[in-house]
């Protein structure tokens, strides 16, 4: 079992729609909890973190963690063709520990 | 403001041939520095990281090798490439300090004929 799980995709959904980017994890020392954006043949950006429980919003993207769960999640409101790209979760231990990365989801947004 | 410069963005080298790239990071000192390796479906691979100049750790063993001559500077080797090393290499940083966050260069999209 993969210590973090997330959904490949693709994921298409129309332009407006609320988008749920979800990942699982099995390690429950995990406690920084980080969403990154990837365009094609781009790196990485850094969209959102969050330590521990609970919610952070930013603008239209929304991320939730629950620890009891060991599920999080990042919401996008009223979604955009921009927003089309790929989102990796990204989890750690403690403080300074490397990060763990999900597979990553790709979405897809239709005007 | 931090930034960070990979190089070369893409190239193709025939099987055998040695492999170097590059990574600087402006604006920072002292930064960790990573490689990673992104296959398709499979997410990011950590190959090496690095904590100072000198200081290379290795997460996989693999055909490849990396060095830090200088605090802001890395590099990715291979001495004879393989068609298995045909990827998506990305440099990172971060900074003690900042939360666990790293940050990532454009990539090197590098194909092994």
């Amino acid at each position: 079992q993969k210590e973090v799980e997330q959904d490949p995709g693709p994921l298409s959904v129309p332009e407006g729609a609320i988008v749920s980017l979800n990942c699982t994890y099995s390690n429950s020392a995990f406690q920084y909890f980080m969403w990154y954006r990837q365009y094609s043949r781009k790196g990485p950006e850094l969209l959102m973190y969050t330590y521990s429980s609970g919610n952070k919003e930013d603008g239209r993207f929304t991320a939730q963690v629950d620890k009891s769960s060991k599920y999080i999640s990042l919401f996008i409101r009223d979604s955009q063709p921009s927003d089309s790209a790929t989102y990796l979760c990204a989890m750690s231990r403690e403080y300074g520990n490397k990060l763990v990365f999900g597979a990553g989801t790709i979405l897809r947004v239709k005007s | 403001s931090q930034t960070i410069h990979q190089w070369p963005a893409t190239l193709v080298q025939p099987v055998g041939s040695p492999l170097s790239l590059e990574c600087t990071v402006e604006g920072t000192s002292n930064p960790n520095l990573y490689w990673y390796r992104q296959a398709a479906g499979r997410g990011l691979q950590l190959l090496f990281y690095s904590v100072g100049i000198g200081q290379i750790s290795s997460e996989v063993p693999q055909n490849l090798s990396a060095s830090r001559p200088q605090d802001r500077q890395f590099i990715l080797s291979s001495k004879k490439l393989l068609l298995s090393d045909s990827g998506f290499y990305l440099c990172a940083w971060s900074v003690t300090g900042s939360g666990n966050t790293i940050y990532f260069g454009e990539g090197s999209w590098l194909t092994v004929v």
